[in-house]
């Protein structure tokens, strides 16, 4: 089976601008998270989808949204960039027995 | 409030040897337990879980884990440590009974580093 993929896999943005980020998860898993890591706050949950519906959200801006697809894909937004968002951007998706498979990660620099 | 606490940001052994890496968590009801690990500009990999049963899990690569409840601790451990095994390892909960999601809390990470 193919694994969990993002795209892209490297980004970087001015302030002030927007992203968008992809991911498509592993076939046959219907939930995606997204993570946020960072050297100075960790990994940190920003959200969960399943079939479409945003099932979960961390304690993030308004700034940051997501959505997904019928087909399991994700993507996720963050408008009005600020140089705090640089930071790798995980996205997961999960096993039924639970554990979670992560993609590479999408790397952004905000400048 | 829940939280997942790794405290050695750094962990050194010797080829060979026995490893360690500690984690204790809080967080109410019968949580699910994962060890992750992440090697340089990687994802995460998923090493092992527990959510029931035989308190010691094993899982990929050689490593194992030891569930201890009344300590809520969860600690990651591997009878001879390899040179390629140095990366950074992720202790992560996932509260149970509190909704149906997947949310995964971490604790910060122990970096882990065997020398030859």
């Amino acid at each position: 089976k193919a694994g969990v993929t993002q795209t892209p896999r490297y980004l970087i943005k001015t302030r002030g601008q927007q992203v968008t980020l992809s991911c498509s998860p592993i076939s046959g898993h219907r939930s995606v998270s997204w993570y946020q890591q960072t050297p100075g706050q960790g990994l940190q949950f920003l959200f969960e989808y399943f079939s479409e519906t945003q099932r979960n959200k961390g304690n993030f801006p308004g700034r940051f949204s997501g959505r997904q697809f019928s087909n399991s894909r994700s993507e996720m937004n963050v408008s009005t960039l600020e140089l705090g968002d640089s930071a790798l951007y995980l996205c997961a998706s999960s096993h039924p027995g639970g554990e979670q498979f992560f993609g590479p990660g999408t790397r952004l620099t905000v400048l | 409030a829940q939280s997942v606490a790794q405290p050695e940001d750094q962990v050194n052994v010797a080829e060979g040897n026995p490893l360690t890496v500690k984690c204790t968590y809080s967080v109410s009801g019968n949580p699910y337990l994962f060890w992750y690990v992440q090697y340089p500009n990687r994802g995460l990999q998923f090493l092992l879980k527990y959510i029931t049963g035989d308190n010691l899990v094993k899982g990929s690569y050689g490593f194992e884990a030891e569930f201890n409840k009344s300590q809520t601790s969860f600690h990651l451990k591997k009878p001879s440590a390899l040179v390629s095994d140095s990366a950074l390892y992720f202790c992560a909960v996932r509260p149970a009974g509190v909704d149906s999601s997947y949310k995964l809390i971490f604790g910060s990470g122990t970096r882990l580093l065997v020398r030859p």
